[in-house]
């Protein structure tokens, strides 16, 4: 079955506790991307990945880092979570970047969502 | 100019009735809308996608109607049912920009029987 998988789906640490959380997809997408959900502001990007080695800042990528060492994997990493990141998190994947190519349309796969809760 | 601005925030629906969520851009390089549906405890999932060639797509009971002029676009759901309740996101990207997604502020739809 074609999926992204996130783990853990629930986590609650202590501020400075460096957590990562990972992300898994199956089907040989190049695109990876991890988001953020908070009421009222939608869902922000914090990183994305085109493809092995090469990943960027989204629009929110601050306390965050991640790496792209696989083409499955795309792990999310807080080095030292502040409460200001709790949170719903998402990872997505698409064979490319939406809408990359012109006239082309890309889906974006999402995971299940990891709810964080930093104390 | 990066931002969707979508609404409303929330929105009430009688089983039967029509659904009308709305969504507004500025950035004129954008080129493909998709709309995404998120159920409780899951991740959102493609609904439906327009690109600005065409005014309106429709499939099954679900329409997006496209005013490139104006910068908007909306999301019809026609006979909506107590299933369709879920939290629907507009977003918006543009080639250039190799295909980020910019995502609403998300509406929350719920359909009483």
């Amino acid at each position: 079955e074609a999926q992204v998988t996130q783990n853990p789906r629930y986590l609650i640490t202590v501020t400075g506790k460096k957590l990562t959380v990972t992300c898994s997809q199956n089907m040989n997408h190049e695109y990876m991307s991890w988001y953020r959900q908070d009421p009222g502001l939608g869902l922000r990007q914090i990183y994305y990945s085109m493809n092995v080695e090469v990943t960027d800042k989204g629009d929110v990528p601050e306390g965050y880092k991640v790496s792209r060492k696989e083409k499955r994997n795309f792990p999310l990493i807080l080095e030292s979570p502040s409460p200001n990141q709790t949170s719903l998190y998402f990872c997505a994947s698409s064979l490319l970047g939406t809408g990359a190519l012109p006239g082309h349309q890309e889906t974006q796969y999402f995971g299940p969502g990891t709810r964080l809760l930093v104390l | 100019q990066q931002q969707v601005k979508q609404s409303p925030q929330s929105l009430i629906v009688q089983k039967g009735g029509i659904s009308i969520i709305n969504c507004a851009y500025e950035n004129t390089a954008f080129d493909y809308f998709p709309w995404y549906q998120q159920f409780p405890g899951k991740g959102p999932a493609l609904l439906i996608a327009i690109r600005p060639d065409v005014s309106e797509k429709k499939e099954g009971r679900f329409t997006i109607s496209f005013n490139k002029s104006a910068k908007q676009f909306s999301l019809h759901i026609m006979d909506s049912q107590p299933g369709d309740s879920a939290t629907y996101f507009c977003a918006a990207s543009s080639t250039d920009q190799g295909g980020k997604l910019i995502f609403g502020q998300g509406t929350e739809l719920s359909v009483k029987p």
